[in-house]
């Protein structure tokens, strides 16, 4: 069955400091999200992108967030200046169109990114 | 915008009891509510969802009743197994390919 995976499992960083997380999404999906989940904490939304766009963020995705979608198979998410509350887990999620309006979203492993 | 909320956050069911997890939300347009399951260092996966227009859906042990009126939905697990022992979430989601708005998770651990 495929799956989305993520790369790599886990990001160590110094303070300030750029950090790009990839995914590859299903290969048949179009819609891609990028959530974050803090240490004991509820899962949160960052940023859903759709035909080369970002479709909607959040709050947390500020200007030192980016994604991109560079060669039709990878999703990346990019943090231009790591602070140390950007230490989470992040999961990349993709949804395909197998019709309907009720699609579920698929999850990668995620990236555990330290900031020191 | 939307705001799920989930209770409780810790739930410890003896082997073979039924475990029940609640969660509410607050936008009325919410059509979509999946549950999650996260074991321990392991992604988030799908174990059972339910449409706005359906009042409960069942799989196996697993079973989900949607109350639109009141904005609630639960998951109930029957004859609890060690295996499900992990964290459970529940989502609620507006839009056909919107994102997902994320209760606080609930851990749940199943003792023998």
């Amino acid at each position: 069955e495929p799956e989305v995976t993520q790369t790599p499992s886990h990001q160590v960083t110094q303070m300030g400091q750029e950090v790009i997380l990839r995914c590859v999404p299903i290969s048949n999906h179009l819609y891609f999200y990028w959530y974050r989940q803090i240490l004991g904490q509820k899962v949160e939304f960052l940023v859903s992108f759709y035909n080369n766009e970002i479709s909607e963020k959040s709050e947390i995705f500020d200007d030192q967030f980016s994604v991109e979608r560079p060669d039709g198979s990878n999703f990346t998410l990019k943090i231009r200046s790591t602070k140390l509350e950007d230490s989470a887990m992040y999961f990349c999620a993709s949804s395909g169109t197998s019709g309907g309006s009720y699609n579920e979203q698929f999850f990668g492993p995620g990236t555990r990114l330290t900031v020191l | 915008g939307e705001n799920v909320e989930q209770h409780p956050s810790t739930l410890s069911v003896q082997e073979g009891d039924s475990a029940v997890i609640k969660c509410t939300y607050s936008d009325s347009a919410s059509n979509y509510f999946p549950w999650y399951k996260q074991e321990l260092g392991k992604r988030p996966q799908l174990i059972i969802d339910i449409r706005s227009n359906v009042g409960e859906k069942k799989d196996q042990r697993i079973a989900v009743t949607l109350n639109k009126t009141a904005k609630h939905f639960s998951l109930h697990i029957t004859e609890t197994q060690p295996e499900d022992s992990a964290v459970y979430f529940c989502a609620a989601r507006t839009d056909s390919w919107g994102k997902f708005q994320f209760g606080a998770g609930t851990q749940v651990v199943v003792t023998p």
